[in-house]
């Protein structure tokens, strides 16, 4: 099985700042990596897949990128809305497993 | 639009069992292969199942095999996922989650999750 792992697990940051959040596979995955956010009480919301490509409707502020076993999310620019869970998931195989997710919080 | 309707849960003791179903409607359910993920309280997602489109393929996350079994009617554009012998660490919202292109493990669109509770 194909473990994902994210840091950091908590990231505290300021409106207007750029974020990134990393993702690891356990096993190389070329690009098939998603990005999903979700805020409490909600499902998950796709923001990026195969690595790089932007989910139609996502801001341009969210990027991704990387291939192999590392990949990152970035925010260029934080937004209030953007408060939230972050979720990577390889979907090289069947089993689509998701990192343990990274909580962002806006200071 | 595309819909994905979870129902079936609830509160059920150890070792009992319960059966989730997740309607579709909005678009060609049969062209799609679904999962099921879930989510313990205050936890991150767990991905638990897939099946095919046709439904001859199937697979389980290590924590639910031989205990849940995936299943799918496509001509009443339904899910199901039968859960046996149910433990504690099974207790969370549990989601179906549609594929984006057929044959490939991402998710566009998901269900509003139904909430398991296993306890006695």
């Amino acid at each position: 099985d194909i473990q994902m792992t994210q840091s950091p697990s908590t990231l505290s940051a300021s409106v207007g700042d750029r974020v990134t959040i990393t993702c690891r596979a356990s096993q190389s995955i070329s690009s098939w990596l998603a990005w999903y956010q979700q805020k409490p009480g909600k499902a998950p919301k796709l923001l990026i897949y195969k690595a790089s490509s932007l989910e139609s409707g996502v801001p341009s502020r969210f990027s991704g990128s990387g291939s192999g076993t590392e990949f990152t999310l970035t925010i260029s620019s934080l937004q209030p809305d953007d408060s939230a869970t972050y979720y990577c998931q390889q979907y090289n195989s069947h089993e689509g497993s998701f990192g343990q997710g990274t909580k962002l919080e806006i200071k | 639009q595309v819909q994905l309707v979870e129902s079936g849960g609830g509160v059920v003791q150890p070792g009992g069992s319960l059966r989730l179903s997740c309607a579709a409607s909005g678009f060609t359910f049969s062209s799609y292969g679904m999962h099921w993920v879930r989510q313990a309280p205050g936890k991150g997602l767990e991905w638990v199942a897939v099946i095919s489109t046709d439904g001859s393929h199937k697979y389980y996350a290590d924590s639910v095999k031989g205990r849940f079994t995936v299943s799918r009617d496509n001509s009443k554009d339904t899910l199901y996922l039968q859960m046996n012998s149910l433990k504690a660490e099974d207790t969370a919202v549990y989601y179906c989650a549609k594929v984006v292109v057929a044959g490939t493990h991402y998710f566009d669109y998901w269900g509003q999750g139904t909430l398991v509770t296993v306890s006695s």
